[in-house]
């Protein structure tokens, strides 16, 4: 167990809609990053909050937005669900924000668009 | 080409040999290194990391790393069934904070 907490841990919505992830993270993690995971694929990077602020983002469309609430826990919203969205969406947390900080991955959420 | 790139596999070894698993990148700017162990159905979970040059060994594990080669490896001794799962070799980038880029992952499956 890491300490990370996401929820729900599965979901199924239609095109078009949007949807809220959220993460707990580690006591003491101050830094929170989200990744999609594909199946068959690695995890792809979608943004990081340091702080309340977003602090680096992949090469994911506006429509995937978050936030970073002063306890550290986090949201990802997706607006506008696409049929390529349906992915294994993940949060990890690190203490901060430097080269050899590790990430620690929550169970994720396992997210269906139809 | 591939930011990370790994074998997909799968790679098959019998219980009790040695599983070398093995990943290359492209940016020479790349930091650090590290290896995920991902079971069907769960999220990744951090076995190795690695920051310079040569190896690094925790219990079973070994990981190496040649920056010059942009190559890093992971090596599992006594392999057992348990160990079956999907590895994910992750590369961090100069100054990219939390962004890990990750390859496809290596099917490993040990066969008792």
């Amino acid at each position: 167990e890491t300490g990370v907490t996401q929820s729900p841990t599965h979901l199924i919505k239609t095109r078009g809609q949007q949807v809220t992830l959220r993460c707990s993270s580690q006591s003491g993690h101050n830094t929170v990053s989200w990744y999609q995971q594909a199946l068959g694929q690695g995890p792809q990077f979608i943004f990081q909050y340091y702080r309340e602020e977003e602090n680096g983002r992949g090469n994911f469309p506006p429509r995937f937005s978050g936030l970073q609430f002063p306890n550290y826990s986090s949201e990802l919203n997706v607006n506008a669900l696409e049929l390529d969205d349906s992915a294994l969406y993940l949060c990890a947390s690190s203490l901060a924000t430097g080269e050899n900080e590790k990430l620690f991955f929550g169970s994720g959420t396992q997210l269906s668009v139809l | 080409q591939k930011e990370v790139e790994q074998n997909s596999g799968p790679l098959s070894v019998p219980e009790g040999a040695i599983a070398s698993l093995n990943c290359t990148y492209s940016d020479r700017g790349s930091q650090s290194f590290f290896w995920y162990r991902q079971y069907s159905g769960k999220s990744p979970e951090l076995i190795m990391s690695i920051y310079s040059n040569g190896d690094k060994e925790d219990g079973r594990f070994t990981a190496q790393l040649n920056k010059a080669s942009q190559y890093v490896s992971l090596l599992i001794r006594d392999s057992q069934p348990s160990d079956s799962a999907t590895y994910l070799c992750a590369v961090r980038l100069y100054n990219q904070g939390g962004k890990l880029i990750f390859g496809q992952g290596t099917e490993l499956s040990v066969k008792p």
